[in-house]
């Protein structure tokens, strides 16, 4: 039973247009959430995150929401450039005395068409 | 200064063998764990290493098993391959005393299980 959830496989966007990517989660105590993005034959790579106490964080081009009520958070690219295009995996962590263990969803594979 | 490193990258074995991944940290990293990621899917904890023991495990068989060895490198192994144990292996590391900085993975070792 999946505890992080990113319904959507694919999503393709516009260079210069916004993307938006989405991932559910069912843990409600959930505390830590973070955005990884994956290149083809390269690791995961940390993107941004947002702890459970607030609702909004920014860096760049590169903005996460928080939506703890409706347990969502979104990814937000303005404005998508080609060299977005990868694989974009939500996670979350439970606080766990001092041990830090992400819970990846499934990921999203985004296309950002020149 | 040296991300985490993984070898080998790709590796073919048979169904019934053992296989061997191993991984060197990031410098200045003292903790280990390792997810497996099959096609399609997010990365799944298998296990974390600290100060040479298995800290947390995740859902995998005894089958799955790991060392850490003094200088903080760690290894995974698999015995009694199956079919369904292909796929990309990461390694990730991050310091212990954790304040919210995120896991560095490696490039991944891909296993074929044939």
């Amino acid at each position: 039973d999946q505890q992080v959830k990113q319904n959507s496989p694919s999503l393709s966007v516009q260079e210069g247009r916004i993307s938006i990517l989405n991932c559910d989660y069912t843990n409600s105590m959930f505390d830590y959430f973070l955005w990884y993005k994956k290149y083809p034959a390269e690791g995961p790579t940390f993107l941004i995150s947002i702890s459970s106490i607030k609702d909004k964080n920014e860096d760049g081009r590169f903005t996460v929401f928080l939506n703890k009520s409706a347990k969502h958070l979104s990814l937000h690219i303005v404005p998508s450039q080609p060299g977005d295009s990868a694989v974009y995996f939500c996670a979350a962590i439970l606080p766990s005395g001092g041990s830090y263990i992400p819970t990846f969803g499934r990921g999203t594979s985004l296309i950002v068409h020149p | 200064d040296a991300g985490v490193t993984q070898s080998p990258t790709h590796l073919i074995k048979t169904r019934g063998q053992q296989v061997t991944l191993r991984c060197s940290p990031k410098s200045g990293h003292d903790t280990v764990s390792w997810y497996q990621q099959a096609l399609g899917q997010g990365p799944q904890f298998i296990f974390q290493y600290y100060e040479e023991e298995e800290r947390q495990r995740g859902n995998f068989p005894d089958r799955f098993s790991g060392h850490q060895f003094p200088n903080y490198s760690s290894e995974l192994n698999v015995n009694a391959l199956l079919l369904g144990d292909s796929a990309l292996y990461l390694c990730a590391s991050s310091p212990r005393a954790w304040g919210g900085s995120p896991l560095h993975f490696g490039n991944g070792t891909r296993l074929t299980v044939t």
